[in-house]
């Protein structure tokens, strides 16, 4: 089964800062990845599909890159509404399950 | 407005079972895929088990592959999940969601989840 990692598993950095957090697919799955973000005590929500596409309704400064084994998620200008873990996971059923990064917790410095 | 709305969960002991159900509206319910996902206690999430619009395709992760079955009745807009052979690692918030991509087969994210329903398996 292809396995899902996430780097750092938790940051913190200033408003205003840029941050990245990375995605690694333990085998090729093309664009099927999406991003989702978890804010405490929250339901998940979708904020990218197909490695890169924005989910409609999600701030601009959220924006997602890559493709095959490693991916990004970026966040232009971090603001205390963006506390939360991020968690990448595939989607493609033809590779298997739809398995999700262990996630990446981010906090305001 | 979509809606997901979870319920059947609850407190049951180890090797018993559980159907959770999941009450869809807002959209319409057999053309796109739909997920269970759960979330045990201070972790991460975990994809359970997926199913295409039509039933016809299903999907389990290795954890709960023969213990658990996914189905659907597009006549009553509802997903369903029965568990069996419950385990203590099963204890979890099951979430289900919608998958965001139109058509019989299950390939996309996940755009619109319930707000969760507990299981607990203890003695």
């Amino acid at each position: 089964d292809i396995q899902m990692t996430q780097s750092p598993s938790s940051l913190s950095a200033s408003v205003g800062d840029r941050v990245t957090i990375t995605c690694r697919a333990s085998q090729g799955i093309s664009n099927y990845l999406a991003w989702y973000q978890q804010k405490p005590g929250k339901v998940p929500k979708l904020l990218i599909y197909a490695a890169s596409t924005l989910q409609s309704g999600v701030p601009s400064r959220f924006s997602g890159s890559g493709s095959g084994t490693d991916f990004t998620l970026t966040i232009s200008s971090l603001q205390p509404e963006d506390v939360a873990t991020y968690y990448c996971q595939k989607y493609n059923s033809a590779s298997g399950g739809f398995t999700f990064g262990p996630g990446t917790k981010v906090d305001i410095k | 407005e979509v809606q997901l709305l979870e319920s059947g969960g609850g407190l049951v002991q180890p090797g018993g079972s559980l159907r959770l159900s999941c009450a869809a509206s807002g959209f319409t319910f057999s053309s796109y895929a739909m997920s269970w996902v759960r979330q045990a206690p201070g972790k991460g999430l975990e994809w359970v088990s997926a199913i295409s619009g039509s039933g016809g395709s299903t999907y389990y992760a290795d954890s709960v592959k023969g213990r658990f079955t996914i189905s659907r009745d597009n006549s009553k807009n509802t997903l369903y999940l029965q568990m069996n052979s419950l385990r203590a690692e099963d204890t979890a918030v099951y979430y289900c969601a919608k998958d965001i991509t139109y058509g019989d087969y299950v390939g996309g994210a996940d755009d619109y989840w319930g707000q969760g329903t507990l299981v607990t398996v203890s003695s």
